[in-house]
C-alpha cells in the first residue's frame, strides 16, 4: 500500500478559481508534513512545513491544513493564476527521511 | 546561501561507465539526502547522512550504487558499471533541525538528469 497517496494525478482549472489538492498518508505518528512545488525539468521548491502539533499553515495565497487523526493535509491555492501552473508534492516525515507522494500535475488556463 | 549545489545538471553515459554525481548541501545543515526520480517510481530515497556518516542506506538499489560524505560541504554518489535502468533524475537536498532533531525541513538541489544510453 502507498504510504503517502496525492489524488488526483492531474487537475486542470480555469484562472481565478481556487486550487484544492489532496495528500492522504498512512501512519500518524509523523513529525511534519511537508508541501513542495515542481517545475518541468527543475528541482522541488519548499512551499509550506506543516509540524504535527499544527492544524494549518499559511504564507501568501497558500494555505495548507493537516489532520493526523484522518492521515490527510490539503493545500489550497487562492484565486489561482497561469503561473501556479507545476507539479505539486506533498511529503510526510516520520523521522528524518522523506516519503513522498506521486503529485498532483496543475495546469491553470487563463 | 546558494542553496543545494549539485553538478553535473545533465549527464549522458554509455551503458557500463562510471557516474559520478556530486552535491554540496546548504551550509549548516546535518542531514543530507539522495532521492531518485523517475516517471514509474516517483521520489525515492536512496540514502541520508547525519553529520557524514551514513544512517540508512536501505534504499540503494543495487551495490553498484555507492554513496560518500567525506566532510560538511561535499558528497557523490557513484554507479558502477552504469545501466540504462538507471536514468533518472538524481536529486540531493540537505535540512536542519527544528527544535526536535526529527523534525526536519528539507531543501532541494536542482538535480541531474542521468541518462544512460
Amino acid at each position: 500500500k502507498q504510504e503517502v497517496t496525492q489524488i488526483p494525478a492531474a487537475l486542470s482549472v480555469p484562472e481565478g478559481e481556487n486550487l484544492v489538492l489532496n495528500c492522504s498518508f498512512t501512519d500518524s505518528a509523523i513529525y511534519n508534513l511537508q508541501w513542495f512545488r515542481q517545475d518541468p525539468g527543475k528541482g522541488l521548491t519548499s512551499l509550506l512545513l506543516i509540524q504535527s502539533s499544527q492544524r494549518e499553515q499559511t504564507s501568501g495565497r497558500l494555505n495548507a491544513s493537516l489532520d493526523k487523526s484522518s492521515g490527510r493535509s490539503t493545500l489550497y491555492i487562492a484565486a489561482s493564476q497561469p503561473g501556479d501552473s507545476a507539479t505539486y508534492l506533498c511529503a510526510k516525515n516520520a523521522g528524518n527521511k522523506l516519503t513522498f507522494g506521486g503529485g498532483t500535475r496543475v495546469l491553470v488556463k487563463p | 546561501d546558494a542553496g543545494v549545489i549539485q553538478s553535473p545538471r545533465h549527464e549522458v553515459t554509455e551503458m557500463g561507465q562510471e557516474v559520478t554525481l556530486r552535491c554540496k548541501p546548504i551550509s549548516g545543515h546535518d542531514y543530507l539526502f539522495w532521492y531518485r526520480q523517475t516517471m514509474m517510481r516517483g521520489l525515492e530515497l536512496l540514502i541520508y547522512f547525519n553529520n557524514n556518516v551514513p544512517i540508512d542506506d536501505s534504499g540503494m538499489p543495487e551495490d553498484r550504487f555507492s554513496a560518500k560524505m567525506p566532510n560538511a560541504s561535499f558528497s557523490t554518489l557513484k554507479i558502477q558499471p552504469s545501466e540504462p535502468r538507471d536514468s533518472a533524475v538524481y536529486f540531493c537536498a540537505s535540512s536542519y533541525p527544528k527544535g526536535d532533531t526529527l523534525n526536519t525541513e528539507a531543501f532541494f538541489g536542482q538535480g541531474t538528469r542521468l541518462t544512460v544510453v
